[in-house]
């Protein structure tokens, strides 16, 4: 019930691109759903994120989607570009903050 | 910039050789924690403190420990580190234990020979 599913396990895009990337919860109790990139050599950094109150959230070129009823969320990039490839984490946490990551999705968008 | 700094940046021990990594932050964070992440795969909590307060994840092996002296700096101490320890291992910081932002380190990425 801890898990968080996330798919694809990679993804190849065309510049320009709309990747989009899942991930499925089960626990009810998850309140904050981050999304994370992540350079090699480097730590996770904080993209966007999302509280179960809110249906979408938009930053720049980055949308989340959640629907609640079906514990699902999904990271959309518009416009993709090469500096966009990375391994990309979803998150769930609740009570207590411990994050619950997914298993990460490598993108490599094309030039 | 407020962040999150770890050292050293790569680390090699060898097989049983004690190891200790550091970690600060100038977030002020009421909260510490540590991960740690094997190639290819997603971070893994293994222990956080809640300003004093440790908490060690169920099944955190007992060869990793964790000290925290102030609310800046907290360890990260591999007793008898065996092979199956080399990974990187990443430090991160939140404001309090209510669901929200953690910050993370670039991480010590730690070689045992």
């Amino acid at each position: 019930q801890q898990q968080v599913k996330q798919s694809p396990q990679s993804l190849i895009v065309q510049k320009g691109g709309i990747p989009i990337i899942n991930c499925a919860y089960e626990n009810t109790a998850f309140d904050y759903f981050p999304w994370y990139q992540q350079f090699p050599g480097k730590g996770p950094a904080l993209l966007i994120a999302i509280r179960p109150d809110v249906s979408e959230k938009k930053e720049g070129r980055f949308t989340i989607s959640f629907n609640k009823s079906a514990k699902q969320f999904s990271l959309h990039i518009m416009d993709s570009q090469p500096g966009d490839s990375a391994t990309y984490f979803c998150a769930a946490s609740g009570h207590g903050n411990k994050l619950v990551f997914g298993a990460g999705t490598i993108l490599r968008v094309k030039s | 910039d407020a962040m999150v700094i770890q050292n050293p940046r790569y680390q090699v021990t060898q097989f049983g050789k004690p190891v200790t990594l550091s970690c600060s932050q100038t977030l002020n964070h009421n909260v510490m924690y540590w991960y740690q992440q094997k190639s290819s795969q997603a971070p893994k909590l293994l222990f956080h403190y809640y300003d004093k307060d440790f908490n060690n994840e169920a099944d955190t092996p007992d060869n990793f420990q964790s000290r925290r002296p102030n609310t800046s700096f907290c360890f990260l101490d591999i007793r008898s580190p065996g092979l199956g320890d080399a990974a990187m291992y990443l430090c991160a910081t939140s404001r309090d234990m209510v669901p929200g932002p953690q910050h993370f380190g670039d991480g010590t990425r730690l070689s045992i020979l």
